[in-house]
């Protein structure tokens, strides 16, 4: 049962463009999120995250949208850089005794061209 | 750099076979957590720890353990080794639950 889906598994965007990362979840018992950043032969590396709370988080270039009507959330990163290309794994917390488990999507791989 | 250090970053070793990973948490971390990343599955959490407690364990097959040492290093032990137990395990810690998770660079298990 995938709790936290990133329905596309790759995206392709030009240099200096926004690239929109998407992520839908089905747990309503999740109310923190947390965006990342993998290369290959490496850990993930933490980008931004957002608490259920609010509905929009920025850093910088990015962005992380929250509708929890919808059960999805969104990462905006503006512009696009070629060094942004990674793949892109959106994560969850929540849920009794979840004790900060993170539960993650199967990562969307991000290319940017120069 | 994480802060969160792992060893030894590959290791190959045969079926049936034990070994064991080790994880130094960021420092004032008190939470690790273990992580498995194999191609079919995606990243997959294991077990956590709070300061030396076990506080969660996810799918965690009853040949692996693992402990959170006084100075809040920690080790996975896996045992019995399968070829379906190759993959990467990343360590991450955090200050607290709702916090924000830091990984290793991983250890890459070869079964052969």
């Amino acid at each position: 049962d995938q709790q936290v889906k990133q329905n596309s598994p790759s995206l392709s965007v030009q240099e200096g463009r926004i690239s929109i990362l998407n992520c839908d979840y089905t747990n309503s018992m999740f109310d923190y999120f947390l965006w990342y950043k993998k290369y290959p032969a490496e850990g993930p590396t933490f980008l931004i995250s957002i608490s259920s709370i609010k509905d929009k988080n920025e850093d910088g270039r990015f962005t992380v949208f929250l509708n929890k009507s919808a059960k999805h959330l969104s990462l905006h990163i503006v512009p696009s850089q070629p060094g942004d290309s990674a793949v892109y794994f959106c994560a969850a917390i929540g849920g009794g005794t979840s004790y900060g488990k993170l539960t993650f999507g199967q990562g969307t791989i991000l290319t940017v061209h120069p | 750099d994480s802060g969160v250090t792992q060893t030894p970053k590959h290791l190959i070793t045969a079926t049936g076979q034990r070994v064991t990973l080790r994880c130094s948490p960021r420092s004032g971390d008190l939470s690790v957590y273990w992580y498995q990343q194999s191609l079919d599955q995606g990243l997959q959490f294991l077990i956590q720890y709070y300061n030396g407690e076990e506080r969660a364990k996810g799918n965690i097959l009853e040949r692996f353990s693992a402990q959170q040492f006084p100075d809040l290093h920690s080790e996975l032990n896996l045992s019995s080794l399968e070829l379906g137990d190759s993959a990467l395990y990343f360590c991450a810690s955090s200050a607290r639950a709702y916090n924000e998770q830091f990984f290793g660079p991983g250890t890459r298990l070869t079964v052969l």
